[in-house]
């Protein structure tokens, strides 16, 4: 079947300090990786993306490369802000070989990161 | 600012009252789903609709209806929820089903 294996937390940064939260996966199909951030009292939001393989997401200063060797799709941010303190999910969407992906999205456990002054 | 609009923010009901939430999404979008999300929990699917008709159902007590009206907007029906209901209700849409989804903020629902 389908899964996301997502880093366990809390993670807990200092200000400006580096930030990677793993997230491997298996899929039956051909998948499309995303991240999700969830902030206090919100829903998701769509950080990022990548469709295939090698592809990398990029948004606000975060990344995300899709590698198919190791069923991967890291986060990274170079610099991690005060402002970034929210819940982190991984999640995948698995197309059959016509395309088709019957729109279910499978979600890692999520990541909550608190990142301090 | 999220494009898709959840009403209300708020719930709380008794386990004998009817009560509906709300979803619209104006972005063309032609799947809308449905999500459960419990605390610190990752979100459960419902329900999805793809050009306005139900395709999946994953098992849902029948106590949740949904309700598709028409390509932007869509509804829960809840009756005779128990505590275990409780719960943020996420909607969701997507330009199609191997798009990418889009979520609102979600009703916060308490079970009284």
């Amino acid at each position: 079947g389908n899964s996301v294996t997502q880093m366990e937390g809390p993670v807990t940064l200092s200000e400006e300090a580096f930030l990677t939260i793993n997230c491997t996966y298996t899929a039956t199909g051909y998948p499309s990786l995303f991240w999700y951030v969830q902030y206090p009292g919100e829903g998701l939001q769509l950080l990022l993306k990548a469709t295939k393989a090698d592809d990398k997401g990029s948004n606000k200063g975060f990344e995300a490369t899709y590698r198919k060797e190791t069923t991967s799709f890291h986060l990274e941010k170079g610099s991690v802000q005060v402002s970034d303190s929210a819940v982190y999910f991984c999640a995948l969407l698995v197309a059959n070989a016509g395309g088709t992906s019957y729109g279910k999205l499978t979600f890692g456990q999520g990541t909550i990161l608190t990142v301090h002054p | 600012d999220t494009e898709v609009t959840q009403t209300p923010k708020h719930l709380v009901m008794g386990m004998t009252n009817k009560k509906s939430l709300k979803c619209e999404q104006h972005m063309g979008h032609r799947a809308m789903y449905w999500y459960k999300q419990k605390a610190k929990k990752p979100p459960e699917l419902m329900f999805v609709y793809s050009y306005e008709k139900l395709s999946i159902n994953e098992s849902v007590p029948s106590r949740f209806s949904p309700e598709c009206p028409n390509s932007s907007l869509l509804n829960l029906h809840l009756h005779a929820l128990q505590p275990e209901d409780s719960a943020l209700y996420l909607c969701a849409s997507s330009q199609d089903l191997e798009w990418p989804q889009h979520f609102g903020d979600g009703t916060r629902l308490s079970i009284l």
